[in-house]
């Protein structure tokens, strides 16, 4: 049984470098998500994929973000010009296909530092 | 000000004793989520509630939703060094078309710590 798995588990980077975070999600969902948290808070939303199409993006998501999910599977996140602010846990989370409900289940995160 | 408030942020106990962590949702909920998080790590699902009065149970863990207050309550029973974490209760907000939103969002979490 394998649950949702992201790549790396930490990053350490200099500012204004570019980095990017690869998601698998459980293989039969459908639906992922990226969220970011930082120390203290709760997870916010950055955005969400169904299948291939990113149907939401937050306000948190800058121009410096992007995020693919090219074939409905595997989703990446890029951070373009990375701040000392990006320095976060990025989470990746998954829920089943045609499921009225929104159970996601969560990766174990990417840890970035941002020096 | 927060959507999702927990409370307590913080609660130590002795091994063995209950307690309980609330959720309160200044929206109107479509869904109610538990999940633990231990320190650096990724959120365990615990329990989803959907429907008011709705209670599950889970080893020694019970959740319940009272839909009217838009509030939840976790409560572990005989608590065991294996429940210390975070525990983070994330919301399924009422969106416009009447069903969930896509995104779940989340109080800041209650730090748990269980003294042997």
């Amino acid at each position: 049984d394998t649950g949702v798995s992201q790549d790396p588990r930490h990053k350490i980077t200099k500012r204004g470098q570019n980095v990017t975070f690869r998601c698998d999600p459980i293989s039969e969902h459908n639906r992922l998500y990226w969220y970011r948290q930082t120390l203290g808070q709760g997870p916010e939303f950055l955005t969400y994929f169904q299948n291939e199409a990113q149907l939401e993006k937050s306000r948190l998501l800058s121009d410096r973000f992007s995020a693919e999910r090219p074939k409905g599977s595997f989703s990446t996140l890029e951070i373009q010009r990375t701040e000392q602010g990006d320095s976060a846990m990025y989470l990746c989370a998954s829920s089943r296909r045609n499921s009225i409900y929104n159970e996601q289940f969560f990766g174990p995160g990417t840890r970035l530092t941002v020096l | 000000s927060q959507e999702l408030e927990q409370s307590p942020q913080s609660l130590i106990v002795q091994e063995g004793k209950n307690l309980t962590i609330n959720c309160t949702s200044s929206k109107t909920l479509y869904g109610l989520y538990w999940y633990k998080q231990k320190y650096g790590e990724g959120l365990i699902f615990l329990m989803m509630l959907q429907k008011g009065g709705e209670e599950k149970s889970h080893e020694k863990i019970t959740a319940k939703l009272d839909e009217k207050k838009q509030q939840s309550s976790l409560h572990i029973t005989a608590s065991q060094p294996s429940h210390a974490g975070i525990y983070l209760c994330g919301a399924d907000l009422l969106a416009y078309s009447g069903a969930g939103s896509y995104q779940l969002t989340f109080g800041k979490g209650t730090k748990l710590s269980v003294i042997p």
